[in-house]
């Protein structure tokens, strides 16, 4: 059985700070792992995916992810935060199959101070 | 060029009435899928169709009744609307069927309020 903790329900940095997510996973085969980010009032956009190439992500907008498992972690970080950036970031695992295999975080809300 | 959209964005209906909620993606996509999205941004999935096959049917009250009329459309039916249906609902399409490496694309979403 595989699952997905996103351990802050609620992020708050500055604007031009550096930004970390935090997502750790449990999975009993090698997983593939996804960001996605969900603006307000809008539907879940792909960040990046991490499907067993290189652990160090690149996705849109400036963002990237680190596979570690040996941590069984997939956080997700960037630089410099913009104000753009506020919205509601969901970690998604799956161990293959359909979407019955997704298994979605609670997300983590981020705001951004001016 | 919205990739998948859905009508209507939002929805305000009563107890007891049956309402649709559609569904078009032009991404030439394969799979279809509805999700629903609870007040705490729970993400659930309720059916999933590839070329017009059902191919999941989560534990979802049968009062849900989705239809594909082609791949390139998913329609969701609701009859007797519940205050418990209330929540954001989310179509997406993705490539396969496989969730291991085939992300989804999402609509914007219907925002359904029973009264």
């Amino acid at each position: 059985a595989q699952s997905v903790t996103q351990l802050d329900s609620h992020v708050s940095v500055s604007e031009g700070t550096p930004v970390l997510l935090r997502c750790n996973y449990s999975s009993s085969y090698s997983p593939s792992l996804f960001w996605y980010v969900q603006h307000p009032n809008k539907g879940l956009q792909l960040l990046l995916k991490y499907t067993s190439a290189a652990t160090l992500v690149k996705g849109i907008n400036g963002f990237e992810a680190e596979f570690k498992k040996s941590e069984t972690s997939f956080h997700l970080t960037k630089p410099s935060a913009h104000m753009s950036d506020a919205a509601e970031y969901f970690c998604v695992v799956s161990e293959g199959g359909g979407a019955d295999g997704l298994t979605f975080g609670k997300g983590t809300h981020l705001i951004i101070q001016p | 060029d919205t990739a998948v959209s859905q009508t209507p964005k939002y929805l305000v209906t009563q107890m007891g009435n049956d309402k649709s909620i559609k569904c078009e993606q032009n991404l030439g996509h394969d799979t279809m899928y509805w999700y629903k999205q609870d007040s705490k941004k729970f993400l659930k999935i309720m059916f999933s169709y590839n070329n017009k096959e059902l191919i999941i049917n989560e534990t979802v009250p049968n009062r849900f009744s989705p239809k594909s009329p082609d791949k390139a459309h998913l329609n969701l039916h609701i009859n007797s609307l519940e205050l418990g249906d209330s929540a954001v609902y989310f179509c997406a399409s993705s490539q396969s069927p496989s969730s291991y490496n085939s992300p989804l694309h999402f609509g914007n979403g219907t925002r359904l309020t029973v009264t």
